[in-house]
């Protein structure tokens, strides 16, 4: 079985620059979930789909993050501009509906802005 | 060796000893504990669960202990290899989402 798939795996950009992250889940999973993992600390969750819709984006910082997930499969998570402290792995992660204890994750997306 | 969770991140033991991580949560509500290994590069990998009904859970060389009275975790590692060399989180189930702690990095030497 396929696992979580993320592109790039690596991103440098400048300060106020745009990125975008791919993440493709475990088929037949329905909810994925984006985490930001500071160096050093334990992953924190941005926003949860089930399908298409958002079940929890408390902790997303909408005024320059945004994600989406248009036809329940893929995913993007977007950052503009981008600041310092949005240096982080970008952790996607995937589980069957109703299953957040048994998440599996990608390999991550490493985001270093200078 | 031991380690006490945010107090002590790094733990630092001799192949073959047993290795203690140390996790405590915060949520007394919390019904539902993993034991997450990320090793350099890559995702956090489930390692063993535990609910909050039991005490004590054992997988394959792993061990996961809850104490709810002082909402504390802990997971041990028996005759620890070099392959067990990775940053070990402790994630509790808080509500909507898992919420993870900051991790122990476990180093073994050969």
């Amino acid at each position: 079985e396929a696992g979580v798939a993320q592109s790039p795996r690596y991103k440098i950009i400048e300060k106020r620059q745009s990125v975008a992250f791919w993440c493709n889940p475990i088929s037949g999973h329905a909810t994925l979930y984006w985490y930001q993992q500071i160096l050093g600390q334990g992953p924190k969750l941005l926003i949860q789909f089930q399908n298409n819709g958002v079940v929890d984006d408390s902790q997303l910082p909408k005024d320059r993050f945004s994600a989406e997930r248009l036809k329940g499969v893929d995913s993007t998570l977007k950052i503009q501009p981008a600041k310092l402290e949005d240096s982080a792995v970008y952790l996607c992660a995937s589980s069957l509906l109703g299953r957040k204890e048994t998440q599996y994750f990608g390999p991550g997306t490493r985001l270093l802005v200078l | 060796g031991e380690s006490v969770g945010l107090h002590l991140p790094t733990l630092s033991v001799q192949e073959g000893d047993n290795s203690i991580i140390n996790c405590a949560y915060s949520n007394s509500a919390s019904d539902y504990f993993i034991w997450y290994k990320q090793e350099s590069g890559k995702g956090p990998q489930f390692i063993i669960d535990i609910r909050s009904n039991m005490d004590k859970r054992q997988g394959q060389r792993v061990t996961v202990l809850l104490n709810k009275t002082v909402k504390h975790l802990s997971l041990q590692i028996a005759a620890t290899q070099p392959g067990d060399s990775a940053v070990y989180f402790c994630a509790e189930n808080a509500g909507n989402d898992m919420r993870f702690g900051a991790g122990t990095r476990l180093t073994v030497k050969p």
